[in-house]
């Protein structure tokens, strides 16, 4: 059974800094992965997407990576806002599903 | 481009009450799921549909829940009676039909508390 860790679950930075976000994934078996950004009472948005045979995804000051080997995935933002202040969530597609699979996710805070 | 629609946005009732949540997918996406939503966890699968047709419900508790999908746009997922541990989030997600090739797209959410 497919199993996604986020590390750290909290995260509280000053604005301006870069910082990375942390996923694992128990089984490397995958199709793609998947980066969202949730506001408290909001549902999910889609940051990025990263196929299985890509190693990185970029969208203005997000990059996400993926080694796919090793069953692990970061999200970098760079100079951090207190906008991105959110929890951010990783979910991997197994191979023959498109069920998503989530972490429990990374509650993050940017303080001005 | 309209988003994935839901409704009602958040829901009360007591614990046996019927409840009911509608979702209107983006338009062209054929596939749509239901998750729902824990506080403090990750969304969790509850059904798939491509098209009509549900390919996914094995995690749908079936002695309560219920959905339905006609003419393969909008959907409404059921549950009667609603106990005390179905108060979550239930979200609805859309996207193009895939293999999983493509995003999921997902709406605002439903808030359901039962008391």
């Amino acid at each position: 059974k497919q199993e996604v860790t986020q590390i750290p679950a909290a995260l509280s930075v000053p604005e301006g800094e870069n910082l990375v976000l942390n996923c694992s994934f128990t089984d490397s078996a995958i199709y793609n992965l998947q980066w969202f950004r949730q506001d408290p009472g909001k549902g999910l948005t889609s940051l990025l997407l990263i196929q299985s045979s890509q190693r990185e995804q970029t969208s203005g000051r997000l990059n996400a990576s993926l080694d796919k080997s090793s069953g692990r995935s970061t999200l970098y933002i760079a100079a951090s806002q207190p906008g991105d202040s959110a929890t951010y969530l990783c979910a991997v597609i197994q191979g023959g599903s498109e069920k998503l699979v989530f972490g429990k996710g990374t509650k993050l805070t940017v303080n001005p | 481009e309209a988003g994935v629609v839901q409704s009602p946005r958040y829901k009360i009732i007591e614990k046996k009450q019927p409840v009911a949540f509608w979702c209107n997918p983006i338009s062209g996406h054929n596939t749509l799921y239901w998750y729902r939503q824990n506080l403090g966890q990750g969304p969790e699968l509850l059904i798939r549909y491509e098209n009509e047709e549900a390919v996914d419900d094995s995690q749908l508790p079936k002695d309560r829940f219920s959905a339905e999908r006609l003419k393969g746009v909008d959907s409404t997922l059921k549950i009667q009676p609603a106990e005390l541990g179905d108060s979550a989030v239930y979200l609805c997600a859309s996207s193009l039909p895939s293999g999983g090739a493509y995003e999921q797209y997902f709406g605002p959410g439903t808030r359901l508390t039962v008391t």
